[in-house]
């Protein structure tokens, strides 16, 4: 089975902080997300990777940057933290054009 | 605009009560269509992958059917623990790795 882990399942953060959250996947995939879901707006992508140190935008990157230093491993920062920023956040990997498997999710709060 | 609709948002069902959740997609090119599970607090469980129109595939109470605008997930004879949000997902042959995911329907089964 595809396991993806997430460092938190919540997060308490002040504005303005700098916050790290971290995903780690067991099964070799080249692809990882990250998304924030939010009630009524649905699930939406944030950044994406294909490989290690490569990464692409999404449809609401401002705000997020990401890192990919192991192929294993994805990590999502919020450069300084802001209460609009308050959301579920969710890892997701894949391999080749199949399945996304996520994560348990970060409920993620800025106060 | 590329757009993933789902109906309907929510849904009671007695238990034993069949039903249909319907998504409806206007990308071109479908490349896959997806169906997750999601219980509250946690991330999205994969369902179901469907590719062409006229595909069907099922698991237990659970039959996901795709036509070339639309997917139902019909639920028969379903149980309390079937209770979730229930999301469809599409991904375009032009979209590369992105998926576009509706908002869900919250499926509640009254023992």
């Amino acid at each position: 089975d595809v396991k993806v882990t997430q460092s938190s399942r919540y997060l308490v953060k002040r504005t303005g902080e700098k916050v790290f959250l971290e995903c780690v996947q067991d099964m070799d995939h080249e692809n990882m997300f990250w998304y924030r879901q939010d009630p009524g707006l649905g699930l939406r992508l944030i950044y994406f990777s294909y490989d290690v140190k490569m990464k692409e935008k999404g449809d609401i990157p401002e705000g997020y940057s990401v890192s990919r230093e192991k192929k294993e491993r994805f990590s999502l920062i919020l450069e300084s933290a802001s209460t609009n920023q308050t959301s579920m956040y969710l890892c997701a990997s894949r391999v080749g054009a199949n399945e996304q498997y996520f994560g348990p999710g970060t409920r993620l709060t800025v106060t | 605009e590329d757009q993933v609709t789902q109906s309907p948002e929510a849904l009671r069902l007695q238990e034993g009560e069949s039903s249909s959740l319907n998504c409806s997609y206007t990308v071109s090119g479908l490349r896959g269509l997806f169906w997750y599970r999601q219980d509250p607090g946690k991330g999205p469980e994969f369902l179901f992958t469907l590719y062409s129109a006229g595909e069907e595939k099922e698991k237990e109470r659970l039959k996901a059917t795709l036509t070339k605008k639309e997917s139902f997930l019909h639920i028969t004879a379903p149980k309390p623990e079937d209770s979730a949000t229930y999301l469809c997902a599409v991904q375009a042959w032009y979209t590369g790795n992105q998926f576009y995911f509706g908002t869900g329907t919250s499926l509640t089964v009254i023992p």
